[in-house]
């Protein structure tokens, strides 16, 4: 079965700091995407980056980045200069050709003034 | 303009009750979903339609149905709620599914509340 793991279930780091979100997933396909979701307060799931598997090289959305290790089956987010607004809640997800996202139990992330 | 439009956003109710959810998408999407957030904040899938067809059905209780009058509506039926089905149901929207790696566009939630 495929699955997704967030080991950190809650993180808090200062703003302007660098922090990362670790992720694993479990998977015997060779072909899939991930993502990272973002979960603001207002409940609203807003996407912040993707990654599709057979890309080796790792996807960047501004203060956002991604170091995906295919073999090891690790896609961790990085986020530089943190910024209040990026208090949320993150999801890790990750779906293949079984139309199926799966997400990760998320990390909550508190970025403190 | 909203993109992927969930009504209510709040609902509280009786157990016992028959409610529904409606989804509605202005983004030409050809799949729609509904997730389920329960209280830990874990997001699963629940349904997927593609052009007015199931695809996805993710061993949900027969009191769900969904139902996809066009492809740019999937609203959700929920008959004799029960204390468990409280959570924040969420819509989202995406083009040709997920398998091509796609971004799935969510609704603001639905946070249902079972008395």
């Amino acid at each position: 079965a495929q699955t997704v793991t967030q080991s950190q279930p809650e993180m808090s780091v200062q703003e302007a700091e660098t922090v990362t979100l670790s992720c694993t997933y479990d998977t015997s396909e060779n072909n899939y995407y991930l993502f990272w979701y973002k979960q603001p307060p207002s409940r609203q799931m807003i996407l912040v980056i993707r990654q599709e598997a057979y890309k080796q090289q790792n996807a960047t959305e501004n203060r956002f980045s991604v170091n995906f290790q295919k073999a090891a089956k690790s896609f961790s987010l990085k986020i530089s200069d943190s910024q209040l607004g990026d208090t949320a809640m993150y999801f890790c997800a990750f779906t293949n050709r079984d139309d199926k996202i799966i997400f990760g139990k998320g990390t909550r992330l508190h970025i403190l003034p | 303009d909203t993109a992927v439009s969930q009504t209510p956003k709040y609902l509280v109710t009786q157990m016992g009750n028959d409610k529904s959810i409606k989804c509605e998408q202005n983004l030409g999407h050809d799949t729609m979903y509904w997730y389920k957030q329960d209280s830990k904040k874990f997001l699963k899938i629940m349904f997927s339609y593609n052009n007015k067809e199931l695809i996805i059905n993710e061993t949900v209780p027969n009191r769900f149905s969904p139902k996809s009058p066009d492809k740019a509506h999937l609203n959700l039926h929920i008959n004799s709620l029960e204390l468990g089905d409280s959570a924040v149901y969420f819509c989202a929207s995406s083009l040709a599914g997920a398998p091509k790696g796609n971004e799935q566009f969510f609704g603001p939630g639905t946070r249902l509340t079972v008395l």
